[in-house]
């Protein structure tokens, strides 16, 4: 079955530096997104991603948070300026339609996640 | 807050018995979905049910939905250990655009 790639598994960074998390959705899906898990929390939505553009963030994407989709395979997750409060699990996912009524393949492909670490 | 409460946030059976786990929501759905992740991996999506259904099958997997009382309920008949794991209910609330997890039940199967 075809799955969604995240690398790294792990980074490690100091609290101020960027970082780049990096995604290779399933090749034909159009939707994409990025969520956090907080050791032992729930997971959390950070953004949804189509058409080359935010479909919707929530209050923790804030301005150090972007996205892109540089060449058409890759999808990126930046932060911009680490803080200790963003050590967490980041998952992408992808889909194939949008999640809304009416739609097949509503369901989300996930990633195994790359686990941030900001000392 | 569209999250909704998961029940219990633990449970401990021993194989071969069944596990129910609930979920309840607040806003109005157009799905909802329930998801499994194993320690430290991404989330699989196990099954989905729409607005408009009451009970779905998949396999030992069974969920029901009463949007009268914006709840939902996954059954996992005949257990087994490989089940330990977590389960997750997510909906997809009318007009957005993104799907939203829920507390999860960390379920333990003995053998």
């Amino acid at each position: 079955e075809p799955e969604v790639t995240q690398t790294p598994s792990h980074q490690v960074t100091q609290m101020g530096q960027e970082v780049i998390l990096r995604c290779v959705p399933i090749s034909n899906h159009l939707y994409f997104y990025w969520y956090r898990q907080i050791l032992g929390q729930k997971v959390e939505f950070l953004v949804s991603f189509y058409n080359n553009e935010i479909s919707e963030k929530s209050e923790i994407f804030d301005d150090q948070f972007s996205v892109e989709r540089p060449d058409g395979s890759n999808f990126t997750l930046k932060i911009r300026s680490t803080k200790l409060e963003d050590s967490a699990m980041y998952f992408c996912a992808s889909s194939e339609s949008a999640p809304i009524a009416g739609r097949i393949n509503e369901k989300l492909f996930f990633g195994s996640g790359t686990q941030l670490s900001v000392l | 807050s569209q999250q909704g409460e998961e029940d219990p946030q633990a449970l401990s059976i021993q194989e071969g018995e069944n596990a129910t786990m609930n979920c309840s929501y607040k806003t109005s759905i157009n799905n909802l979905q329930w998801y499994r992740q194993n320690s430290g991996r991404g989330l699989v999506h196990l099954i989905l049910i729409r607005s408009n259904e009451r009970e779905k099958h998949s396999g030992r997997l069974r969920v029901t939905l009463d949007t009268s009382k914006k709840s939902s309920s996954l059954l996992i008949t005949a257990s087994r250990a490989a089940d330990t794991a977590s389960y997750f209910c997510a909906r997809v609330s009318q007009g957005a655009q993104k799907l939203v997890f829920g507390q999860g039940t960390r379920l333990t199967i003995n053998p």
